[in-house]
């Protein structure tokens, strides 16, 4: 299985401010990353696929980068309905598997 | 595009239940579809998949206990699930995809197994 790491835990970021995920694969994944946000009580919604593709309608805010083991997310400048929790989530081999989450929160 | 699941419910360790995710606006023969689960305060957790003709996938952690299945003709998928488990509580999504990824998810059914 190849188990998703996701740094860090809690990001603490100012509305306005750049925020920047890392997430970590135990094996290549190749560029098969998807990035999905979700707020409380809410299902999960897909922002990023193939590793740095964003969903159509997802703000250029929004973006991925990487490939292999090593994937950043970033938000370039963070809006108030920007506060969630992400997770991303490898689709390279089964068990299709997800990282455990970064929660980003107001600072 | 919409995915609404039902049957979620509170069951007894050891019982079964099986879950409904009916589809309007795809069809569910034409998508990767897929079952995740979030237990209470936790993280996203594969559960199955179902794609192509009928080849299905499971997590070791359901894989015997869990049946992934779909009626082309009611446009539903479906999550039969036995030997439930405490650590199986939590909320069941649906959700399709081209592939492995999941672009469009259902609100999501509770499933409490306590005693």
């Amino acid at each position: 299985e190849i188990v998703m790491t996701q740094s860090p835990a809690t990001l603490s970021v100012s509305p306005g401010e750049r925020a920047t995920l890392s997430c970590r694969a135990s094996q290549s994944v190749n560029s098969n990353l998807a990035w999905y946000q979700q707020k409380p009580g809410q299902a999960p919604r897909l922002l990023i696929y193939d590793a740095s593709t964003r969903v159509s309608g997802i703000p250029a805010r929004f973006s991925g980068s990487g490939s292999g083991t090593e994937f950043t997310f970033s938000i370039s400048s963070l809006q108030s309905e920007d506060f969630a929790v992400y997770y991303c989530q490898q689709y390279n081999k089964w068990p299709l598997t997800f990282g455990g989450g970064t929660k980003v929160e107001i600072k | 595009v919409q995915l609404v699941e039902s049957g979620g419910d509170l069951v007894q360790p050891g019982g079964s239940l099986r879950l409904s995710c009916a589809a309007s606006g795809f069809t569910v023969i034409n998508n990767y579809m897929t079952w995740v689960r979030q237990a209470p305060g936790r993280g996203l957790e594969w559960v199955s998949s179902i794609y192509s003709s009928d080849s299905t996938k499971y997590a070791d952690s359901v894989r015997g206990r869990f049946t992934v299945s779909r009626d082309d003709s009611k446009n539903t998928l479906y999550l039969e699930m036995n030997m439930l488990r405490a650590e199986d509580t939590a909320v069941y999504y649906c959700a399709r995809g081209p592939s492995g990824y999941s672009t469009f998810w259902g609100q999501g059914t509770l499933v409490t197994v306590s005693s």
